[in-house]
């Protein structure tokens, strides 16, 4: 499967646990997008990096948010202290920068904080 | 007030009916649009681009409006598979960001 894949598909877990999710991207695109969206919204962007620099970062994404790429291919988003309102669906894409640029979308990850 | 704005629905049409989407973007810096297509419980999945020219694949045609700034999207002889969540979509430049809308919600009634 050559697609943008998802780790772990669920996460329970309880209020105040970190949390870990992992985002393998198409192998030839440079460009790695995390974003939330919960029930009723649409996609709400957090972060993106080109390659291993973390370009973007949205005013959604507090402290407790950190995502890292270190070689430029997979990339995790970590959540420390969860609340309750992080539950969401965690989706991540890639593309390849260019004046074409599209977003190709993984599974996600759905959180549920208790 | 949000970048992109799309009136959620939901729209609920026989088979075969025609139905057409807007969406309205607010920042004149954007510079790349499309339809995402989103089943329950499923990702985002790309429908199709849009250009300025407008552009057609099959049953489904997409507009742009620069001066006017909104994005159409019309579904012909609609299909119970057509059910599902569309998602307006909107790049910026700056930042090089996408938007996306709340997504409207079609059910197409058999």
């Amino acid at each position: 499967d050559t697609g943008v894949s998802q780790d772990p598909r669920h996460k329970i877990t309880k209020r105040g646990q970190n949390v870990t999710f992992r985002c393998d991207p198409i192998s030839e695109h440079n460009r790695l997008y995390w974003y939330r969206q919960t029930l009723g919204q649409g996609p709400e962007f957090l972060t993106y990096f080109q390659n291993e620099a973390q370009l973007e970062k949205s005013r959604l994404l507090s402290d407790r948010f950190s995502a890292e790429r270190p070689k430029g291919s997979f990339s995790t988003l970590e959540i420390q202290r969860t609340e309750q309102g992080d539950s969401a669906m965690y989706l991540c894409a890639s593309s390849l920068a260019g004046t074409a640029e599209k977003l190709f979308f993984g599974s996600g990850t759905q959180l549920s904080v208790l | 007030r949000k970048e992109v704005e799309q009136d959620p629905g939901p729209f609920n049409v026989p088979e075969g009916a025609t139905v057409a989407f807007n969406c309205t973007y607010s920042n004149s810096a954007s510079q790349s649009f499309f339809w995402y297509r989103q089943d329950c419980r499923k990702e985002p999945k790309l429908l199709m681009s849009v250009y300025s020219s407008g552009n057609e694949d099959g049953r489904f045609t997409a507009q742009l409006n620069r001066a006017s700034q909104y994005i159409s999207l019309l579904i012909r002889d609609s299909k119970l598979s057509d059910s599902a969540t569309y998602l307006c979509v909107v790049n910026i430049i700056t930042g090089n960001q996408f938007y996306f809308g709340t997504g409207t919600s079609l059910t197409v009634i058999p």
